[in-house]
Protein backbone atom coordinates (compact mmCIF):
# COMPACT_ATOMS: atom_id res chain seq x y z
CA UNK A 1 0.00 0.00 0.00
CA UNK A 2 0.85 3.57 -0.11
CA UNK A 3 3.17 5.24 2.23
CA UNK A 4 3.61 9.01 3.19
CA UNK A 5 6.53 10.42 4.38
CA UNK A 6 6.59 13.91 5.89
CA UNK A 7 9.27 15.89 7.56
CA UNK A 8 9.98 17.95 9.41
CA UNK A 9 8.06 16.65 12.07
CA UNK A 10 8.53 20.55 14.49
CA UNK A 11 9.04 23.81 12.23
CA UNK A 12 9.32 27.08 14.02
CA UNK A 13 9.21 30.44 11.94
CA UNK A 14 9.66 34.05 12.24
CA UNK A 15 6.32 35.73 11.58
CA UNK A 16 6.91 37.34 8.23
CA UNK A 17 8.95 34.61 6.51
CA UNK A 18 8.08 31.37 4.99
CA UNK A 19 7.81 27.88 5.77
CA UNK A 20 8.04 24.58 3.72
CA UNK A 21 7.23 21.33 4.63
CA UNK A 22 8.40 17.94 2.01
CA UNK A 23 6.20 15.02 1.79
CA UNK A 24 7.33 12.10 -0.03
CA UNK A 25 5.45 9.06 -1.28
CA UNK A 26 5.73 5.61 -2.52
CA UNK A 27 2.39 4.74 -5.03
CA UNK A 28 3.27 5.81 -8.24
CA UNK A 29 -0.15 5.71 -9.03
CA UNK A 30 -1.26 8.41 -6.86
CA UNK A 31 -2.65 10.83 -8.11
CA UNK A 32 -4.02 13.84 -5.43
CA UNK A 33 -2.14 15.01 -2.64
CA UNK A 34 -4.08 17.46 -0.22
CA UNK A 35 -2.93 19.27 2.81
CA UNK A 36 -4.67 19.70 5.85
CA UNK A 37 -4.23 22.52 8.56
CA UNK A 38 -5.57 20.66 12.25
CA UNK A 39 -6.00 22.99 15.55
CA UNK A 40 -5.93 21.82 18.65
CA UNK A 41 -8.55 19.47 19.59
CA UNK A 42 -9.85 20.25 16.17
CA UNK A 43 -10.79 18.12 13.22
CA UNK A 44 -8.57 18.48 10.25
CA UNK A 45 -9.16 21.43 7.24
CA UNK A 46 -8.20 21.07 4.01
CA UNK A 47 -6.72 24.75 2.88
CA UNK A 48 -4.80 22.92 -0.51
CA UNK A 49 -4.53 19.82 -2.86
CA UNK A 50 -3.50 19.33 -6.26
CA UNK A 51 -3.77 16.45 -8.88
CA UNK A 52 -0.93 14.78 -10.68
CA UNK A 53 -1.93 16.76 -13.30
CA UNK A 54 -0.20 20.33 -12.90
CA UNK A 55 3.29 20.46 -10.90
CA UNK A 56 2.23 23.86 -8.75
CA UNK A 57 -0.99 24.97 -7.08
CA UNK A 58 -1.30 28.64 -5.10
CA UNK A 59 -4.25 29.97 -3.28
CA UNK A 60 -3.00 33.38 -1.67
CA UNK A 61 -0.12 32.74 0.42
CA UNK A 62 -0.17 28.64 0.44
CA UNK A 63 1.06 27.34 -2.45
CA UNK A 64 2.07 23.19 -3.25
CA UNK A 65 4.30 21.98 -5.78
CA UNK A 66 4.45 18.32 -7.08
CA UNK A 67 7.30 16.37 -8.53
CA UNK A 68 6.01 13.21 -10.02
CA UNK A 69 8.96 11.66 -11.01
CA UNK A 70 10.80 12.15 -7.61
CA UNK A 71 7.49 11.46 -5.61
CA UNK A 72 7.41 14.17 -3.92
CA UNK A 73 5.46 17.00 -2.73
CA UNK A 74 5.65 20.27 -0.60
CA UNK A 75 3.78 23.31 0.78
CA UNK A 76 4.99 26.66 0.86
CA UNK A 77 3.54 28.92 3.00
CA UNK A 78 4.88 32.90 2.93
CA UNK A 79 4.59 35.36 4.64
CA UNK A 80 4.14 33.49 7.83
CA UNK A 81 1.68 34.77 10.57
CA UNK A 82 1.16 33.56 14.32
CA UNK A 83 -2.52 32.36 13.09
CA UNK A 84 -0.80 29.98 10.89
CA UNK A 85 0.65 28.03 13.63
CA UNK A 86 -0.81 24.73 13.83
CA UNK A 87 -0.18 20.53 12.73
CA UNK A 88 -0.24 20.39 8.73
CA UNK A 89 -0.93 16.97 7.87
CA UNK A 90 -0.33 15.94 3.78
CA UNK A 91 -1.78 12.49 2.21
CA UNK A 92 -1.58 10.68 -0.66
CA UNK A 93 -4.02 9.02 -2.61
CA UNK A 94 -4.56 6.37 -5.66
CA UNK A 95 -8.29 6.18 -6.31
CA UNK A 96 -10.19 7.97 -8.53
CA UNK A 97 -14.24 8.66 -8.03
CA UNK A 98 -15.84 10.21 -4.94
CA UNK A 99 -14.76 7.84 -2.47
CA UNK A 100 -10.76 8.02 -1.99
CA UNK A 101 -8.48 6.30 0.63
CA UNK A 102 -6.50 8.40 1.72
CA UNK A 103 -2.91 7.61 3.48
CA UNK A 104 -1.78 10.48 5.80
CA UNK A 105 1.65 11.82 6.27
CA UNK A 106 2.80 11.89 10.56
CA UNK A 107 1.72 15.68 11.21
CA UNK A 108 4.22 18.85 11.15
CA UNK A 109 3.95 21.03 13.88
CA UNK A 110 4.49 25.04 12.96
CA UNK A 111 5.12 27.60 15.16
CA UNK A 112 5.30 30.95 13.97
CA UNK A 113 6.84 33.34 16.38
CA UNK A 114 5.56 37.00 16.82
CA UNK B 1 -26.11 25.70 8.38
CA UNK B 2 -24.31 23.04 6.51
CA UNK B 3 -21.25 20.46 7.70
CA UNK B 4 -19.96 17.54 10.11
CA UNK B 5 -21.07 16.66 13.67
CA UNK B 6 -19.76 14.46 16.00
CA UNK B 7 -21.37 13.58 19.22
CA UNK B 8 -20.37 13.78 21.44
CA UNK B 9 -17.02 15.36 22.09
CA UNK B 10 -15.94 13.79 24.61
CA UNK B 11 -16.44 10.31 25.57
CA UNK B 12 -15.40 7.66 28.66
CA UNK B 13 -16.07 4.19 29.03
CA UNK B 14 -14.69 1.24 31.52
CA UNK B 15 -12.43 -1.49 29.71
CA UNK B 16 -14.47 -4.39 27.80
CA UNK B 17 -17.58 -2.00 26.97
CA UNK B 18 -18.39 -1.37 23.40
CA UNK B 19 -19.68 2.40 22.78
CA UNK B 20 -20.74 3.92 19.35
CA UNK B 21 -19.46 7.37 17.77
CA UNK B 22 -22.18 9.64 16.07
CA UNK B 23 -21.58 10.98 12.56
CA UNK B 24 -24.01 12.89 10.66
CA UNK B 25 -23.81 15.03 7.85
CA UNK B 26 -26.32 17.52 5.89
CA UNK B 27 -23.81 17.90 3.01
CA UNK B 28 -25.48 15.52 0.55
CA UNK B 29 -22.32 13.32 0.08
CA UNK B 30 -22.25 10.06 -0.93
CA UNK B 31 -18.87 9.13 0.87
CA UNK B 32 -18.07 9.01 4.69
CA UNK B 33 -15.18 7.72 6.67
CA UNK B 34 -14.03 6.86 9.89
CA UNK B 35 -10.01 8.08 11.00
CA UNK B 36 -8.61 7.48 14.29
CA UNK B 37 -5.37 9.90 15.20
CA UNK B 38 -3.32 9.07 17.87
CA UNK B 39 -0.69 11.63 19.90
CA UNK B 40 2.02 13.02 17.20
CA UNK B 41 1.00 10.91 14.60
CA UNK B 42 -1.60 10.95 11.72
CA UNK B 43 -4.85 9.73 10.49
CA UNK B 44 -5.51 5.72 10.19
CA UNK B 45 -8.19 4.94 8.33
CA UNK B 46 -10.75 2.53 9.95
CA UNK B 47 -13.85 2.25 7.58
CA UNK B 48 -15.19 3.86 4.56
CA UNK B 49 -18.65 4.28 2.79
CA UNK B 50 -19.02 5.17 -0.51
CA UNK B 51 -22.84 4.23 -0.34
CA UNK B 52 -25.63 3.46 1.41
CA UNK B 53 -25.99 -0.01 2.58
CA UNK B 54 -22.32 -0.52 1.63
CA UNK B 55 -18.61 0.10 2.96
CA UNK B 56 -15.17 -1.41 3.32
CA UNK B 57 -12.26 -1.89 5.98
CA UNK B 58 -9.64 0.62 6.18
CA UNK B 59 -6.21 -0.16 7.28
CA UNK B 60 -7.22 -0.60 10.76
CA UNK B 61 -10.50 -2.18 11.32
CA UNK B 62 -9.99 -4.61 13.42
CA UNK B 63 -12.01 -4.20 16.40
CA UNK B 64 -14.24 -1.72 14.92
CA UNK B 65 -17.82 -1.83 13.35
CA UNK B 66 -19.65 0.68 10.99
CA UNK B 67 -23.10 0.66 9.67
CA UNK B 68 -24.70 3.14 6.61
CA UNK B 69 -28.50 2.66 7.00
CA UNK B 70 -28.92 6.39 5.62
CA UNK B 71 -26.89 8.68 3.57
CA UNK B 72 -26.52 11.06 6.39
CA UNK B 73 -25.06 8.85 9.21
CA UNK B 74 -22.54 6.60 9.52
CA UNK B 75 -21.91 5.34 13.08
CA UNK B 76 -18.66 3.64 14.43
CA UNK B 77 -19.02 1.38 16.99
CA UNK B 78 -15.87 0.51 19.34
CA UNK B 79 -15.91 -3.23 20.67
CA UNK B 80 -14.61 -4.86 23.00
CA UNK B 81 -12.04 -6.43 21.05
CA UNK B 82 -10.36 -3.37 19.72
CA UNK B 83 -7.04 -3.75 22.26
CA UNK B 84 -6.23 0.13 22.40
CA UNK B 85 -9.16 1.97 22.03
CA UNK B 86 -8.40 5.51 23.42
CA UNK B 87 -7.88 7.91 21.13
CA UNK B 88 -9.06 10.79 18.94
CA UNK B 89 -11.40 9.64 16.43
CA UNK B 90 -12.46 11.88 13.17
CA UNK B 91 -14.97 11.21 10.43
CA UNK B 92 -14.97 12.43 7.12
CA UNK B 93 -17.18 13.05 4.02
CA UNK B 94 -16.59 14.03 0.29
CA UNK B 95 -18.42 14.51 -2.71
CA UNK B 96 -15.69 14.50 -5.26
CA UNK B 97 -12.97 13.26 -3.63
CA UNK B 98 -12.18 16.15 -1.30
CA UNK B 99 -12.44 15.29 2.43
CA UNK B 100 -14.22 17.13 4.89
CA UNK B 101 -13.89 16.68 8.29
CA UNK B 102 -15.80 16.76 11.59
CA UNK B 103 -14.83 18.41 15.03
CA UNK B 104 -13.87 15.05 16.16
CA UNK B 105 -14.71 12.73 19.29
CA UNK B 106 -11.79 12.09 22.01
CA UNK B 107 -12.72 8.36 23.62
CA UNK B 108 -11.10 7.31 27.03
CA UNK B 109 -11.08 3.76 28.19
CA UNK B 110 -10.87 3.61 31.38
Amino acid sequence: GENVEQHPSTLSVQEGDSAVIKCTYSDSASNYFPWYKQELGKGPQLIIDIRSNVGEKKDQRIAVTLNKTAKHFSLHITETQPEDSAVYFCAASPNSGSARQLTFGSGTQLTVLP
Amino acid sequence: DGGITQSPKYLFRKEGQNVTLSCEQNLNHDAMYWYRQDPGQGLRLIYYSQIVNDFQKGDIAEGYSVSREKKESFPLTVTSAQKNPTAFYLCASSARGEQFFGPGTRLTVL
